[in-house]
């Protein structure tokens, strides 16, 4: 069974520092793997997704993730936070089984806040 | 513009009655899906539909109905068999099983649905 964990229910970083949200999934083959933002008391928006062949994916806002087939992780990354980036951040995991809808699985969400 | 409608936006129902949540997508997405939302745990999924007049349950379907009558319309209704119905409820839509598998799911702004 694929899963997907979030180290990390909650980070705290000053406004202009790095931000590191940590993401690992657990699968045999290579999935597909996305970052969704969700600010309070809206839906997800898709921040970026993961294409086969392309190791360090850009998206929205600014940010990026790496993909490490080897230490089986998606991190994201953003090089200096603004206080807009205070939201909940999900990773999620598709594997490419047959048949089906494209059923995503989840992680438990990162809360991200931006200090001043 | 092209997007996933719910409502309400809040909702209340007393003990015992059955209540149902709209979603309304006009992106031609053949795919729809219901999540539950609680603090914590992240998205689980309750039902899915991959064509209409078709259906499979999700992760936690006890106590929860759909039906899937227009591509465009994926209502849920919580009924008074499901006892913690407490939680923010998410739609989904994705182009289904036509695209590749990188292709991400699209999101409303989710119904609250809180028990009097």
């Amino acid at each position: 069974a694929q899963s997907v964990t979030q180290l990390g229910s909650h980070v705290s970083v000053s406004e202009g520092a790095l931000v590191l949200l940590r993401c690992n999934y657990s699968s045999s083959v290579p999935p597909y793997l996305f970052w969704y933002v969700q600010y309070p008391n809206q839906g997800l928006q898709l921040l970026l997704k993961y294409t086969t062949g392309a190791t360090l994916v850009k998206g929205i806002n600014g940010f990026e993730a790496e993909f490490k087939k080897s230490e089986t992780s998606f991190h994201l990354t953003k090089p200096s936070a603004h206080m807009s980036d205070a939201a909940e951040y999900f990773c999620a995991v598709s594997l490419p089984s047959s048949g089906s809808a494209r059923q995503l699985t989840f992680g438990s969400g990162t809360q991200l806040t931006v200090l001043p | 513009d092209g997007g996933i409608t719910q409502s309400p936006k809040y909702l209340f129902r007393k003990e015992g009655q059955n209540v149902t949540l709209s979603c309304e997508q006009n992106l031609n997405h053949d795919a729809m899906y219901w999540y539950r939302q609680d603090p914590g745990q992240g998205l689980r999924l309750i039902y899915y539909s991959q064509i209409v007049n078709d259906f499979q349950k999700g992760d936690i379907a006890e106590g929860y109905s759909v039906s899937r009558e227009k591509k465009e319309s994926f209502p849920l209704t919580v009924t008074s068999a499901q006892k913690n119905p407490t939680a923010f409820y998410l739609c989904a839509s994705s182009i289904g099983d036509k695209a590749p598998r990188n292709q991400p799911q699209h999101f409303g702004d989710g119904t609250r649905l809180s028990i009097l």
